[in-house]
C-alpha cells in the first residue's frame, strides 16, 4: 500500500528537549512538506523540501530543524529554541498537484 | 500567510441538507484544491478544479470557480452524518499548497 507515515501518533516533550517527529512515504515523490496545526490558524508552514539533499524554510521554521537525506524520510526536530510546541504537526508529499498527509503528530509539552 | 480563506468558519446543518462553503483567495491560480479532514486526522484530497474550469463534480460533490472574483464554492449535497469533519481550499504560493483555516462542518443525525 502505498502511502504516507508519521509517528508516533502521540509525543510528549519535557522542557529543554528536542524530540523528532518521523515522516516516511513510499509514494516516490520529490516534495514533501511539514505543516503545524493549532486551532483556529489552519496549516502553518515550517519547512519543505522540494529534491532530496535540500530543503527550505517556511513561514514558521524558527526553533525547528529538517533534514531530507533520503527521498523517502524527512524528519522534523522540533528544538528547545522552540517556545510553545504543542500543536498538532502534519507531514504532506506531493505528486501529480495532489498532496497526500500522514495521519498527523500531537506534540504536547509536559 | 494564507492564500485562501475559507467562509464560514463553521456551518451546523441536519442530514440530507445541503451543506455549501465558500472560499477566497488572493493572487491568480493554475488550480485549487479541496480537502477534508476528519477530527484528528490528516487532510484528503477531494477534488481540484482548474482555472479554465468553472464547475465541477465528483459525486456528491459540487465545486465552483470565479477567477474574476477569486472565489470557489463546495457543495456537499444531501448531506451524512458521516461528512462531518473540517474542509480546506489549498491554492499556492510559489508553488506550495498553501491552506486556508477551514470551515467545521457538523451534520447532525
Amino acid at each position: 500500500d502505498g502511502g504516507i507515515t508519521q509517528s508516533p501518533k502521540y509525543l510528549f516533550r519535557k522542557e529543554g528537549q528536542n524530540v523528532t517527529l518521523s515522516c516516511e512515504q513510499n509514494l516516490n515523490h520529490d516534495a514533501m512538506y511539514w505543516y503545524r496545526q493549532d486551532p483556529g490558524q489552519g496549516l502553518r508552514l515550517i519547512y519543505y523540501s522540494q529534491i532530496v539533499n535540500d530543503f527550505q524554510k517556511g513561514d514558521i521554521a524558527e526553533g525547528y530543524s529538517v533534514s531530507r537525506e533520503k527521498k523517502e524520510s524527512f524528519p522534523l526536530t522540533v528544538t528547545s529554541a522552540q517556545k510553545n510546541p504543542t500543536a498538532f504537526y502534519l507531514c504532506a508529499s506531493e505528486g501529480r498537484m495532489e498532496a497526500f498527509f500522514g495521519q498527523g503528530t500531537r506534540l504536547t509539552v509536559v | 500567510s494564507q492564500q485562501g480563506e475559507e467562509d464560514p468558519q463553521a456551518l451546523s446543518i441536519q442530514e440530507g441538507e445541503n451543506a455549501t462553503m465558500n472560499c477566497s483567495y488572493k493572487t491568480s491560480i493554475n488550480n485549487l484544491q479541496w480537502y477534508r479532514q476528519n477530527s484528528g486526522r490528516g487532510l484528503v484530497h477531494l477534488i481540484l478544479i482548474r482555472s479554465n474550469e468553472r464547475e465541477k463534480h465528483s459525486g456528491r460533490l459540487r465545486v465552483t470557480l470565479d477567477t474574476s472574483k477569486k472565489s470557489s464554492s463546495l457543495l456537499i449535497t444531501a448531506s451524512r452524518a458521516a461528512d462531518t469533519a473540517s474542509y480546506f481550499c489549498a491554492t499556492r504560493r510559489s508553488y506550495i499548497p498553501t491552506f486556508g483555516r477551514g470551515t467545521s462542518l457538523i451534520v447532525h443525525p
